[in-house]
């Protein structure tokens, strides 16, 4: 089973425009990862958040957690072609936190 | 680039025959794990292990199973495969057992 979701299934914008897109998860955590996958290839660490932590920023990427909800975001701002990608959260529970669960992933893509 | 290296990148097998792929991670990397990847969705957690001794699993059957070996590689093996096998596999990587991973390209299983 997936503990995370992420929503929407899939993302069409235009270069230059920003993309947010939302995970929900259902335990406890003790942080929560967010990665990259280009064309069914390996993943792409962006950036960690850790459950005391609100909300956390690396170069264009912005991650925002709220644990009270059970739900993460992540906004890329000034999007570009080389932005299109699946993008996946992914839970460390915090009875099993070596166990990452991945959510279905969100599908972006970039028009230029 | 991760310095997570899989092999081989595309496989083709019977139904009913064994298969073993191979991951090497990064030097000082003790900590290994696998995923399986069924296509439009996220990675499934296989199994974890930890200075060469299995410390997680998912809900996999026996069938899969796992070595790790000291120089920082490890091997996934599935006997008896089944279509539903066919899949991407992943290796991801990490120094302890918790944090960002490092993924691997990935192999693709096809079962036929």
């Amino acid at each position: 089973s997936q503990q995370g979701e992420e929503d929407p299934q899939a993302l069409s914008i235009q270069e230059g425009e920003n993309a947010t897109m939302n995970c929900s998860y259902k335990t406890s955590i003790n942080n929560l990862q967010w990665y990259r996958q280009n064309s069914g290839r390996g993943l792409v660490h962006l950036i960690l958040i850790r459950s005391n932590e609100r909300e956390k920023h690396s170069g264009r990427l912005r991650v925002t957690l709220d644990t009270s909800k059970k739900s993460s975001s992540l906004l890329i701002t000034a999007s570009r072609a080389a932005d299109t990608a699946s993008y996946f959260c992914a839970t460390a529970p915090r009875s099993n936190d070596y166990k990452l669960s991945f959510g279905a992933g969100t599908t972006v893509t970039v028009r230029a | 680039e991760t310095g997570v290296t899989q092999s081989p990148t595309h496989l083709i097998k019977t139904r009913g025959q064994q298969v073993t792929l191979r991951c090497s991670s990064q030097s000082g990397h003790n900590t290994v794990s696998w995923y399986q990847q069924a296509l439009g969705q996220g990675p499934q957690f296989i199994f974890q292990y930890y200075r060469e001794e299995e410390n997680g699993r998912g809900n996999f059957p026996p069938r899969f199973s796992g070595l790790q070996f000291p120089n920082y590689s490890s091997e996934l093996n599935v006997n008896a495969l089944e279509l539903d096998d066919s899949a991407l596999y992943l290796c991801a990587s990490r120094t302890g057992t918790v944090g960002e991973a490092f993924f691997g390209q990935g192999t693709r299983l096809t079962v036929v």
